[in-house]
């Protein structure tokens, strides 16, 4: 059972446009989430968090929104541009990393298409 | 810092071979980590470790897959025998700290069994 939900697997946006990625969670203990990006032949890297205090948090042209009512999160890239393109990881913990649980859980990918 | 290096980016071998896989992480990071991506399951984690102990293995599928941590800046995932199913890329991340830190992942081997 898949505690990390990224219901699309991909999106095409145009460039300029707003890009909205989603994910949803199971896990009501889950307090810190993440969204990584991930170009082909390469490792994920990190691109920005929120913890569940907040329910927002901007970078630059990447802001991630926290509902945790709804258990749900979205990541906004506004504009969205070309090299944007790469497939986007939503990822949750709920912190304790000390045991069994605390594992950083991961969705599967949400590929990002942005066109010129 | 050059960042996680994994070795070897490529590996194609054959059913019931051993296959070893190996990560170098950043130094001065406390936590390594093993993950697993395939197109069913995603990206999951197989086991991390935290000063070369290791702490939750719980993700490791079988007791095909071992891994190790000798010093603080080598580790390696060993499958043996391998199967068709382990083919997958395997990725090692590292981090200064745990979820509260990021965590930097390496570029990933491309296993293919045959």
């Amino acid at each position: 059972d898949q505690q990390v939900k990224q219901n699309s697997p991909s999106l095409s946006v145009q460039e300029g446009r707003i890009s909205i990625l989603n994910c949803d969670y199971t896990n009501s203990m889950f307090d810190y989430f993440l969204w990584y990006k991930k170009y082909p032949a390469e490792g994920p890297t990190f691109l920005i968090s929120i913890s569940s205090i907040k329910d927002k948090n901007e970078d630059g042209r990447f802001t991630v929104f926290l509902n945790k009512s709804a258990k749900h999160l979205s990541l906004h890239i506004v504009p969205s541009q070309p090299g944007d393109s790469a497939v986007y990881f939503c990822a949750a913990s709920d912190g304790n990393y000390g045991g069994s649980q605390g594992n950083l859980i991961f969705g599967k990918g949400t590929k990002l298409s942005v066109k010129p | 810092d050059a960042g996680v290096i994994q070795s070897p980016r490529h590996e194609v071998t054959e059913m019931g071979q051993e296959v070893t896989l190996r990560c170098k992480p950043i130094s001065g990071h406390d936590y390594l980590f093993w993950y697993r991506q395939t197109m069913m399951r995603g990206l999951e984690l197989l086991i991390y470790f935290n000063n070369n102990v290791p702490i939750d293995d719980s993700g490791m599928p079988e007791d095909r897959f071992s891994a190790k941590m000798p010093n603080a800046s080598f580790s390696t995932l060993k499958i043996q025998p391998s199967e068709p199913r382990d083919s997958a890329v395997y990725f090692c991340a590292s981090s200064f700290n745990t979820v509260a830190d990021t965590q930097y992942f390496g570029p990933g081997t491309r296993l293919t069994v045959l």
